[in-house]
This record gives structure tokens, C-alpha cells and sequence, in this order.
């Protein structure tokens, strides 16, 4: 069975652009959550996504969006860039939410915004 | 405020001895206690958990303990090989399945 794949896994953006991430997850899990890692902070949750519908989301600003087809793949969209913004960002995918919080992560992409 | 926290940024253990991990939290309503390792350039990847209502959970080498009323766990390596170099974070469930994260300790094994 094919893991969590993300793409791009390398960005580099200009402060003030916009970028969308992408995270497939693995076949038959539906629930696909958005973290941000940066250095010292371990990782912070973004969003959760389950059939389509934004489940959770954590406390970060409205410039940060998402969403999840119905396919369950997911989207992650960042708006206005700003240099705060480099980190890796991680999509994590289980069965449904909850799982026991077990979840399976892809290789994240590493955004740098310069 | 950090719910979940790991103070030790690092550790450094010899070969064949045991690693020990620890972390501390604040929420008495976590009920859910998962430890996750992650190599560079790759996703963390489950390791163990375990469920509030335990103190021990065992995995072959690794053991987590939960203290329930010092709102601390910790995860045991023994003995400890070259490829648990890694970081390993901690995280706690909420009641509403949302996972807390710790900042991570980088666990480095010496031949």
C-alpha cells in the first residue's frame, strides 16, 4: 500500500505570494490532517479534514486555508507569504479521525519564504 | 502555553545502554499518549502509545510509563541501537481526537 505522498517537497516563495500544498493519503483513509514544524516548536496542527469537511483547526490565522475532495485527497493554501511562514509542513492521514492517534505522515514539504 | 512539553532538546546515550525520554503535560483531560520518531527528511512515524486508563504499555524495546497524578510519561529504549538516532516527540489526544504536540527531544545513540 502506497504512504502519504506530498508534493511539491521543496518551495521557495517571494513574501506576499501565495502557495498550495498537496497531500494524498494512503488508499481508504479519509480523514487527512495539516501540521506546521518549525525548529523548537515540534508540530503544530493546521487543520483536519474528514469527508470533505473541515473537522478541527488549530490557531493559526486565515491565511491559511484547505480542503479535501472527495477522492480524499487535500489541499493546503497559504495567502500573503510572509517570512514566518518557512517551515515543513506535514500531512498526516488514518483511517478516521480519532484512530486511536495513530497517523501516518507523509515526508512533508519544506516551504522557504524569502 | 504549551500543553505538552519536552524539555530535554537532546540526549546523548552509549550503544547497548537504555534511553530515556520524557515528557510532561498539563491537561488532566488528555487521555491518549503517543510517542513518534522521525528521521531527517522524513515524516514522524509511530512508535507506542498508550491509553490513560494504563501505566505501562510494552513494544519490544521500547516502554512507555505514564504517571497519571505527576502528568509525566516516558519512553524507555533498551538497549539502545545506532538506528534510534532520531527525534522523538510526544503527543497527547484530546477528547475530541486533536493531537498536542511536543517540541521533540533528538535522541543521538554513540558507538
Amino acid at each position: 500500500k502506497a504512504g502519504v505522498t506530498q508534493t511539491p517537497r521543496y518551495l521557495i516563495k517571494t513574501r506576499g505570494q501565495q502557495v498550495t500544498l498537496s497531500c494524498s493519503p494512503i488508499s481508504g483513509h479519509r480523514s487527512v490532517s495539516w501540521y506546521q514544524q518549525t525548529p523548537g516548536q515540534g508540530l503544530q496542527f493546521l487543520f483536519e479534514y474528514f469527508s470533505e469537511t473541515q473537522r478541527n483547526k488549530g490557531n493559526f490565522p486565515g491565511r491559511f486555508s484547505g480542503r479535501q475532495f472527495s477522492n480524499s485527497r487535500s489541499e493546503m493554501n497559504v495567502s500573503t507569504l510572509e517570512l514566518g511562514d518557512s517551515a515543513l509542513y506535514l500531512c498526516a492521514s488514518s483511517p478516521i479521525p480519532g484512530a486511536g492517534g495513530e497517523q501516518y505522515f507523509g515526508p512533508g514539504t519544506r516551504l522557504t519564504v524569502t | 502555553d504549551q500543553q505538552v512539553k519536552q524539555n530535554s532538546p537532546s540526549l546523548s546515550v552509549q550503544e547497548g545502554r537504555i534511553s530515556i525520554l520524557n515528557c510532561d503535560y498539563t491537561n488532566s483531560m488528555f487521555d491518549y499518549f503517543l510517542w513518534y520518531k522521525k528521521y531527517p527528511a522524513e515524516g514522524p512515524t509511530f512508535l507506542i502509545s498508550i491509553s490513560s486508563i494504563k501505566d505501562k504499555n510494552e513494544d519490544g524495546r521500547f516502554t512507555v510509563f505514564l504517571n497519571k497524578s505527576a502528568k509525566h510519561l516516558s519512553l524507555h529504549i533498551v538497549p539502545s541501537q545506532p538506528g534510534d538516532s532520531a527525534v522523538y516527540f510526544c503527543a497527547a489526544s484530546d477528547s475530541n481526537y486533536q493531537l498536542i504536540w511536543g517540541a521533540g527531544t533528538k535522541l543521538i545513540i554513540k558507538p
